[in-house]
């Protein structure tokens, strides 16, 4: 069984850039959570993916976008990026069911990408 | 909307000694708990969870868990502590039903286990 695999581990980019992140989510899971983590805080969630479809969103701009592939694998891009977007950007996979509310699964995180911008 | 409560940014505990990571949540109706452990230039990892029955919960690493429904607290506990222990602590919250099923995490307590 594979864990949560995250690329690039460590970029950095400069104010305006756009950046894409990736992430391959554990064998069996249908579910990608991504948040960020800026430095000295907690996780902040910005959205989800169920089986290829936006299935929850937090407080972040329309620039931070996302999709997820038939192999459940996901993507989030960031576009005009902004010095506040640097952070550790955290991807978690689960197993989710169709009645969302029954998830009572924890998250399976990856080891993040740390962004830097300048 | 819910949220988590981390009242100490830092915890120091001899080698050996208990300890406790206070955690308060707000929610509506009944919570699911969690516990995660970060170290360092590494991503989350799961410790423990609530989420009904016996209010006392045991995870990894010999960590556990009291589930206090009238003081919304999920206080993360060890009997003995190891210095390999020493790491960034997060508590989770998310809505048994209805709401957002998204946990919310606290902003972490960083513990410290001196030799």
């Amino acid at each position: 069984e594979t864990g949560v695999t995250q690329s690039p581990t460590h970029l950095i980019k400069t104010r305006g850039q756009q950046v894409t992140l990736r992430c391959s989510s554990q064998s069996g899971h249908n579910t990608v959570s991504w948040y960020q983590q800026a430095l000295g805080q907690g996780p902040q969630f910005i959205f989800q993916y169920y089986r290829e479809e936006e299935n929850g969103r937090g407080n972040f701009p329309p620039r931070f976008s996302g999709l997820q592939f038939p192999n459940y694998s996901s993507e989030l891009n960031v576009n005009a990026l902004e010095l506040d977007d640097s952070a550790l950007y955290l991807c978690a996979s689960s197993q989710g069911t169709s009645g969302r509310a029954r998830d009572t699964g924890e998250l399976f995180f990856g080891e993040g990408s740390r962004l830097t911008v300048l | 909307a819910q949220s988590v409560a981390q009242p100490e940014d830092q915890v120091n505990v001899a080698e050996g000694n208990p300890l406790t990571v206070k955690c308060t949540y707000s929610v509506s109706g009944n919570p699911y708990l969690f516990w995660y452990v970060q170290y360092p230039n590494r991503g989350l990892q799961f410790l423990l969870k609530y989420i009904t029955g016996d209010n006392l919960v045991k995870g990894s690493y010999g960590f556990e868990a009291e589930f206090n429904k009238s003081q919304t607290s999920f206080h993360l506990k060890k009997p003995s502590a190891l210095v390999s222990d020493s790491a960034l602590y997060f508590c989770a919250v998310r809505a048994a039903s209805g709401g957002s099923y998204i946990p919310t995490f606290g902003r972490g307590t960083s513990l410290i286990v001196h030799p």
